[in-house]
């Protein structure tokens, strides 16, 4: 069953600190892996989307790995900011599965001033 | 960037009426639509994906006279909850994927369902 886990379930950071969320997933075939950050009442907007081939992509502050061996990615939040307090998404597509996207459960992050 | 416009962003209905919400892409072709409804701290549950032009296919447990799905043309889907019941009110979300949409799932902003 393709499944996509993350951890922590939520974490609470300063302002101004870094952080890392985990995702291991058990998709397969694998097609790419987003990170979404969702606020509060609002859909989830695209952080990062990786291939198989990328090990590694930025957003500004926000910098994704991914590592398709292992079947894990992480999301690096830098320099932690007020506005980062939302939840993040990772999401796994599956190859010729429909266009279809396998859900993580999310990491929701405060961070506190 | 891809831009989808999901509307309304918050509804109040009465039990027993019907509720229309639109997503459309505004600047790419949808070839296909995904219907979610969220609850509160959970994730995104998928409840169907719509093709333009076809019938929508239901995710099981989804009950699809319920929730109907359109999707007419290449920018415009509908989701229409059917005789609505407090235990409907929920955060419905849509992404759009298509031409021009890349590698991209692009999701609308959501609508707050309130079911009185």
């Amino acid at each position: 069953k393709n499944q996509v886990e993350q951890s922590p379930q939520s974490l609470i950071i300063l302002e101004g600190k870094n952080c890392t969320l985990q995702c291991n997933y058990t998709v397969s075939p694998f097609s790419n892996l987003r990170w979404y950050k969702q606020d509060t009442g609002r859909g989830p907007v695209s952080l990062t989307i990786m291939t198989f081939s990328e090990n590694t992509k930025s957003n500004g502050r926000y910098t994704a790995t991914l590592d398709a061996d292992t079947k894990q990615s992480s999301l690096h939040i830098t320099a932690s900011q007020l506005s980062d307090s939302a939840s993040y998404i990772c999401v796994v597509s599956v190859q010729a599965a429909g266009n279809k996207l396998t859900f993580g459960g999310g990491t929701r992050v405060l961070v506190k001033p | 960037g891809a831009v989808v416009s999901q509307h309304p962003s918050w509804v109040i209905c009465k039990s027993g009426t019907s509720v229309k919400i639109e997503c459309r892409s505004l600047d790419f072709q949808a070839t296909t639509m995904f219907w979610y409804r969220q609850f509160p701290k959970q994730s995104l549950m998928l409840m169907a994906t719509s093709n333009e032009g076809s019938k929508a296919t239901y995710e099981q447990g989804v009950e699809k006279d319920k929730f109907l799905i359109n999707h007419a043309s290449l920018t415009l889907s509908t989701l229409t909850v059917t005789s609505a019941h407090p235990e409907d009110s929920s955060f419905y979300i849509c992404s759009a994927y298509g031409q021009g949409g890349g590698y991209g799932y692009t999701f609308g902003s959501g609508t707050r369902l309130t079911v009185v």
